[in-house]
């Protein structure tokens, strides 16, 4: 079976600056989805962004980019240019091509921008 | 925004009491899913569907029970509630091949 780790509880960052969140995941398939999804205090779950493992090229969404490391299977977030309104928790979450779309979450890491 | 909601929003109810969540959608979207979330755990799959009548378990899906007998509607049923089900759920949909899901807005729901 999947799984996917988030060894960061915490992590903070100043306004403006820049910050990244780890994700590392396991796994036997060679085809698969990974994601990142935002959930601020309001509780909605709102996706960032997406990759998928059979491309090369990292996904970036505006101030949002990855860093997929198939090999090492890692999966990380950078924010750029830390605004308030990015301060919530974030889950990385692997999908399989099989069956169901199944989807597999790490912990969570829970962002705070310091103003 | 997808169109998916969530009924009730908040709930209360004692153990030993039966609970249905129900989750709607309007995008014709063929898969749809139940998790619970806890402090420490993420998000973790009850139970998913992956069409009409079609359902399947998931990770932790002993004391739930689902049904699905309309392509938009989806039922998470405790049959008798327990204070280990005190959790926030959330619905969730996925086109086929499209594999990014889209979540509701979650229920919290207190066993007391």
């Amino acid at each position: 079976a999947q799984t996917v780790t988030q060894s960061q509880p915490e992590m903070s960052v100043q306004e403006a600056e820049t910050v990244t969140l780890s994700c590392t995941y396991d796994t036997s398939e060679s085809d698969y989805y990974l994601f990142w999804y935002k959930q601020p205090p309001s509780r909605q779950m709102i996706l960032v962004i997406r990759q998928e493992a059979y491309k090369q090229q990292n996904a970036t969404e505006n101030r949002f980019s990855v860093n997929f490391q198939k090999a090492a299977k890692s999966f990380s977030l950078k924010i750029s240019d830390s605004q308030l309104g990015d301060a919530a928790m974030y889950f990385c979450a692997y999908c399989t091509v099989q069956g169901a779309q199944k989807l597999v979450f790490g912990q969570g890491t829970r962002l705070t921008i310091n103003p | 925004d997808a169109g998916i909601t969530q009924s009730p929003r908040h709930k209360v109810t004692e153990t030993g009491t039966p609970v249905t969540l129900r989750c709607h959608q309007t995008e014709n979207h063929r898969y749809m899913y139940w998790y619970r979330q806890d402090p420490g755990h993420g998000l973790r799959l009850i139970h998913y569907s992956y069409g009409v009548k079609d359902t399947d378990k998931g990770e932790v899906s002993d004391g739930y029970s689902v049904s699905r007998s309309k392509t938009e509607d989806f039922l998470l049923t405790l049959e008798s509630a327990t204070s280990s089900q005190t959790s926030v759920y959330f619905c969730a949909i996925s086109g086929t091949g499209t594999y990014e899901q889209y979540f509701g807005p979650g229920t919290r729901l207190t066993v007391t």
